[in-house]
């Protein structure tokens, strides 16, 4: 199993500010990847973190509003900038290891609120 | 188009009580087919995965069913408790490290 960890668990923040999610995990994986949850919602892939190189996004997403970094192999930040209310979300983390590719882990999530 | 849609939206049982949650996809080809559990303010966490070749799958108090003929799946509660309250996901890989999450069933126990 992968243990993950995301700090902040919650922020309240100001519109046109910025807030910088960081996501730990317990052992070296390949795959990191970010998600968000809007309210009411189910998930949805935002982009995904590379060790190394750019993040991949998903359509809808770019690396302007969402900047990621993936600096090694336990460790990614994702930053919303110049947040506006509907960047109100659950911000996951969520790593897929090496020798559980069936399996999927999810960190504790980020719940930001933007007023 | 790949859709993963689960029934109902909510449900409210009380304690003791069994409950169905139901899972339909159109996921295609198909590979295997997952049941999660978020409590609030949690993230998901894994309850089973279910393969092409597999019908039913226990865990606990949690069986899974999956019929990959229908494109079906439901996730059965046993002797439901407090702690079972939370939403259930049902997510389905369309590809590489690509997932199709449902927008889960909010069961809610009470006392």
């Amino acid at each position: 199993s992968a243990v993950i960890s995301q700090k902040p668990s919650r922020d309240i923040c100001q519109r046109g500010t910025s807030l910088t999610i960081q996501c730990q995990v317990d052992s070296q994986v390949t795959m990191m990847f970010w998600y968000r949850q809007q309210p009411g919602q189910s998930l949805t892939l935002i982009a995904t973190a590379n060790q190394g190189s750019e993040a991949t996004y998903e359509s809808g997403f770019v690396i302007d509003k969402f900047p990621i970094s993936r600096p090694n192999l336990t460790f990614s930040t994702l930053t919303v900038s110049n947040m506006s209310p509907e960047d109100s979300s659950i911000y996951l983390c969520s790593v897929q290891p090496v020798a559980a590719t069936d399996t999927q882990y999810f960190g504790p999530g980020t719940r930001l609120t933007v007023l | 188009k790949n859709q993963v849609e689960q029934s109902p939206q909510s449900l409210i049982i009380l304690e003791g009580k069994n409950c169905t949650l139901q899972c339909n996809y159109t996921v295609s080809p198909f590979s295997n087919l997952r049941w999660y559990k978020q409590d609030t303010g949690r993230g998901p966490v894994s309850l089973t995965i279910m393969t092409f070749s597999e019908n039913t799958k226990s865990n606990g108090r949690y069986t899974a069913t999956l019929d990959a003929d229908t494109k079906q799946s439901s996730l059965h509660i046993t002797a439901s408790q407090l702690s079972d309250s939370a939403s259930y996901i049902c997510v389905v890989p369309s590809g590489t490290y690509k997932y199709i999450f449902g927008t889960g069933t909010r069961l809610k126990v009470l006392a």
